[in-house]
């Protein structure tokens, strides 16, 4: 079975750092695209980075850039997204997903509190 | 690329046809997807490339357009599609979605 499984959420203050871990199962990552789409509580979907095949190109939303870092590894079959500088705005639901144009399947996600 | 989403709610019967329509700022190129959210679950893609139906998809939904307008069609609404639809481009960075759309029954 294709699966994706997020960790590493949890509650952090402003300005604190978090590090996010994706890891597949029943596919190979290294030949796919990955990305990282957030959800903010009850809110729509916002897609936040992803990266290529072979760690050589990503590309991110303007608001994260400099704050945030998606990376891989091919040989754990795991993607991260290294947050620092965190902001209340960050508050959401992150999901990782295979693909770059069309994104399946998608983890269960992983919930992600800035808060004081 | 924005991407407005109409109308943002709607309530419909059983059987009834429903029509979801997304409105691109600029020109998608037709590099345009629609996802499925149901309650407190994860998306589920469901049309990419416009109007080609992800493997599993039932054929009652389909989609269509081009250069600034899109649309997701429900023929024959059931229980079961109950949910949040999201268009989506991947036409230029940053990709985007639009602000979805609830389906009640």
């Amino acid at each position: 079975e294709v699966q994706l499984v997020e960790s590493g959420g949890g509650l952090v203050q402003p300005g604190e750092s978090l590090r996010l871990s994706c890891i597949a199962s029943g596919f190979n990552i290294s030949t796919h695209y990955m990305t990282w789409v957030r959800q903010a509580p009850g809110r729509g979907l916002e897609w936040v980075a992803n990266i290529n095949q072979d760690a050589t190109e990503t590309y991110s939303l303007d608001s994260v850039k400099g704050r945030f870092t998606v990376s891989r590894d091919n040989a754990k079959n795991s993607v991260y997204l290294q947050m620092s500088a965190l902001r209340a705005a960050d508050t959401a639901v992150y999901y990782c997903a295979r693909g770059v144009r069309w994104f399946d399947p998608w983890g269960q996600g992983t919930l992600v509190t800035v808060s004081s | 690329i924005q991407l407005t989403q109409s109308p943002s709610s709607l309530s419909a019967s059983v059987g009834e046809r429903v029509t979801i329509t997304c409105r691109a700022s600029q020109d998608a190129k037709s590099a345009v997807g629609w996802y499925q959210q149901r309650p407190g679950t994860t998306p589920k893609l469901l049309i990419y490339d416009v109007s080609t139906l992800e493997s599993g998809v039932p054929s009652r939904f389909s989609g269509s357009g081009s250069g600034t307008d899109y649309t997701l069609t429900i023929t024959s609404l059931q229980p079961e599609d109950s949910a949040i639809y999201y268009c989506h481009q991947f036409n230029n960075y940053p990709l985007t979605f639009g602000g979805g759309s609830k389906v009640e029954i």
